[in-house]
């Protein structure tokens, strides 16, 4: 079946360092690549997304490219802030209506 | 921008006690959904719903969870009989459509549920 393998952290920055969170994924077909972001105490927010080989998702200084070959979609950011520390979800959706998640990544930014 | 919201957003209830977890998805959303995530581990995907039915379910849930949709903007999940191991954060989520892989689901902000 589908799964999604991201490192499980928690990952500890500081304020304006590079960020990286791998994301893999196994999947039958050419699934939709998700990364969703669940701030302290609130629900799970779409970050980002990506439909198709090669595409680049982005959105708030985040970005995320499909990688069908290595079957990834890592998460990146140039410039980390205190306020971008949250639990970051990669996710799939397959051949099938449901979301499938990773574990999760706790990113601590301090100042 | 258009919510899902859930209600309550905590609850503690006994074990073998019914629970109605309430959400709001999004007016113009079609499909809806329910997940749950254990301390510590996944989001699992529970069922999926369309059209006053049932159209995808995990193994997950058995008997002793039941959804409906009781008018036209509630979307409920009720467990009949609760056990400790559902004690976890519930996420609703709707979407516009189903059928399409490039479909996105947007998520409520989660009930978390204690059994005792």
């Amino acid at each position: 079946g589908d799964s999604v393998t991201q490192m499980e952290g928690p990952v500890t920055l500081s304020e304006e360092a590079f960020l990286t969170i791998n994301c893999t994924y196994t999947a039958t077909g050419y699934p939709s690549l998700f990364w969703y972001v669940q701030y302290p105490g609130e629900g799970l927010q779409l970050l980002l997304k990506a439909t198709k080989a090669d595409d680049k998702g982005s959105n708030k200084g985040f970005e995320a490219t499909y990688r069908k070959e290595t079957t990834s979609f890592h998460l990146e950011k140039g410039s980390v802030q205190v306020s971008d520390s949250a639990v970051y979800f990669c996710a799939l959706t397959g051949g099938y209506q449901k979301v499938t998640f990773g574990i999760g990544t706790k990113l601590q930014v301090i100042p | 921008e258009p919510e899902v919201t859930q209600t309550p957003s905590h609850q503690v209830t006994q074990m073998g006690q019914e629970v109605i977890l309430r959400c709001v998805p999004i007016s113009n959303h079609l499909y809806f959904y329910w997940y749950r995530q254990i301390l510590g581990q996944k989001v699992e995907f529970l069922v999926s719903f369309y059209n006053n039915e049932i159209s995808e379910k995990s193994e997950i849930f058995d008997d002793q969870f039941s959804v409906e949709r009781p008018d036209g903007s509630n979307f409920t999940l009720k467990i009949r009989s609760t056990k400790l191991e559902d004690s976890a954060m519930y996420f609703c989520a709707s979407s516009e459509r189903g059928t399409s892989l490039r479909e996105t689901q947007y998520f409520g902000p989660g009930t978390r549920l204690l059994v005792l």
